[in-house]
C-alpha cells in the first residue's frame, strides 16, 4: 500500500519561482527521502532526512520533517526549466523497504 | 560509468512467454531491489537482495523470479507473462538496507 502522499499532485510556477510539495506519511519511521524522476529515466535521489532531524538544505533544496505531524515538504527555491519533472517522498520504516508516495509533477516554464 | 545498468531498455512481448531483465551495479552496493512502476507512476517495491540473500519479497506472484549470482548482479525473470505485466521495471542499488538507492533507467515491458 502506498504510505505516503504528495501534495499538490501537479505544480505548474514560472522559472525563478519557489516550489514546494508536501508529502504525508501513516506509520513510525526511521527516515524519509526525496527522489526527483525525469521523464522516462530512472529516480535520483535528492536528500535524506533522519527521524531525529528537523531540516535539512542542499544546494537550493530545504526539506523539513515534522515526525508529529507525519508530514515533510521539499522546497526548491529560485527554479529552472530543468527542476520540470515528478518528485517522490519515501518513507523507511524498519522493514528493510522504502513505500513511495505518489508523487508531485512539477512544470516551471521558462 | 554507468552506475546501475538494466538491460534490456525496451521489452515487447507476447503473453505466455517468458523473459528476463537484467541488473548490475559497479558501486560496491550490499543492496539490490527490483521496483514496479505502473501506469499513474506508482512505483512499488518487489523484492530486496542483502549480500546476495533475499530480504524482501513482496506480495508477487510466483511468475516472477529474482537471482542473485553475486552482489552486483540482481536479474529479473518473468515466467507466462501477461498484460498486467506491462510497466516500467527499476532495477536500484543502496550501500545498505534503508540508505539512499540509486536507481537504473529502467526496463519498459509491453505484453501484446
Amino acid at each position: 500500500s502506498q504510505q505516503g502522499e504528495e501534495d499538490p499532485q501537479a505544480l505548474s510556477i514560472q522559472e525563478g519561482e519557489n516550489a514546494t510539495m508536501n508529502c504525508s506519511y501513516k506509520t513510525s519511521i526511521n527516515n524519509l527521502q526525496w527522489y526527483r524522476q525525469n521523464s522516462g529515466r530512472g529516480l535520483v535521489h535528492l536528500i535524506l532526512i533522519r527521524s531525529n532531524e528537523r531540516e535539512k538544505h542542499s544546494g537550493r533544496l530545504r526539506v523539513t520533517l515534522d515526525t508529529s505531524k507525519k508530514s515533510s515538504s521539499l522546497l526548491i527555491t529560485a527554479s529552472r526549466a530543468a527542476d520540470t519533472a515528478s518528485y517522490f517522498c519515501a518513507t523507511d520504516d524498519s522493514s528493510y523497504k522504502l513505500i513511495f508516495g505518489s508523487g508531485t509533477r512539477l512544470l516551471v516554464r521558462p | 560509468d554507468t552506475a546501475v545498468s538494466q538491460t534490456p531498455k525496451y521489452l515487447v512481448t507476447q503473453m505466455g512467454n517468458d523473459k528476463s531483465i537484467k541488473c548490475e551495479q559497479n558501486l560496491g552496493h550490499d543492496t539490490m531491489y527490483w521496483y514496479k512502476q505502473d501506469s499513474k507512476k506508482f512505483l512499488k517495491i518487489m523484492f530486496s537482495y542483502n549480500n546476495k540473500e533475499l530480504i524482501i519479497n513482496e506480495t508477487v506472484p510466483n511468475r516472477f523470479s529474482p537471482k542473485s549470482p553475486d552482489k552486483a548482479h540482481l536479474n529479473l525473470h518473468i515466467n507466462s507473462l501477461e498484460l498486467g505485466d506491462s510497466a516500467v521495471y527499476f532495477c536500484a542499488s543502496s550501500p545498505q538496507v534503508s540508505w539512499e538507492q540509486y536507481f537504473g533507467p529502467g526496463t519498459r515491458l509491453t505484453v501484446t
